[in-house]
């Protein structure tokens, strides 16, 4: 089952903050986030397994709280080259295969 | 530019036509996929070789069949296809077996038109 992502668009402007939600109705292992910009491949960003743990790459960081079956993308300080497609990606079981969300468009301005 | 090579970039073809898609990676990866992405969606997994097995096909149809020749090449091979799968066709791999705690590369995939 699709993962549902929140919001489906958003608009910054250069400097500005996002949050990206991701949530299951079925109990996750792990979460994975990925952008892709318009006519590219899908770059990864960054793996959440159980645990709550967060993690942080540059001004990008998410979590994953596993009892809400959720997780949050968080994007600080955007730059225009964090303008792109993101999608979450869950898995429901060590070994399943990732389905991914319906995907949130995020375009930065200057 | 990524390391998992997708040819053709473009691949235009009739209904009656047969084609093959080609995926090649040298990272040593254990795992290889075929995704089909259409326009404003998310990719949608199609088969996955874990070790050079076929070991998920999601229920796709006959007309699309996977091959793994070795480790490096994942090869999708295309028969009677319809207009409506037209679409991105991404491969990606994994350093194991599967997904589970271990990040997807993409190619940047092969944009097929079926007319």
């Amino acid at each position: 089952q699709q993962p549902v992502q929140s919001p489906q668009a958003v608009i910054l402007r250069e400097g500005e903050d996002a949050v990206i939600n991701c949530s299951s109705s079925k109990a996750l292992y792990s979460v994975h986030w990925y952008r892709q910009k318009h006519g590219e491949a899908p770059i990864f960003l960054m793996i959440l397994l159980k645990g709550g743990e967060q993690k942080g790459h540059d001004k990008i960081s998410a979590s994953f709280n596993e009892k809400k079956q959720q997780s949050s993308l968080y994007l600080t300080a955007s730059q225009l080259s964090y303008s792109g497609t993101y999608f979450c990606g869950t898995e429901k079981g060590a070994g399943n295969m990732l389905t991914f969300g319906g995907g949130t468009r995020l375009m930065v301005k200057p | 530019d990524t390391e998992v090579t997708q040819t053709p970039k473009h691949l235009v073809m009739g209904m009656t036509n047969k084609k093959s898609l080609k995926c090649e990676q040298h990272m040593g990866h254990r795992a290889m996929y075929w995704y089909k992405q259409k326009a404003k969606k998310p990719p949608e997994l199609m088969f996955v070789y874990s070790y050079e097995k076929l070991s998920i096909n999601e229920s796709v149809p006959s007309r699309f069949s996977p091959e793994c020749p070795n480790s490096s090449l994942l090869n999708l091979h295309l028969h009677a296809l319809q207009p409506e799968d037209s679409a991105l066709y991404l491969c990606a791999s994994t350093p194991v077996g599967s997904s589970y705690n271990s990040p997807l590369h993409f190619g940047n995939g092969t944009r097929l038109t079926v007319t």
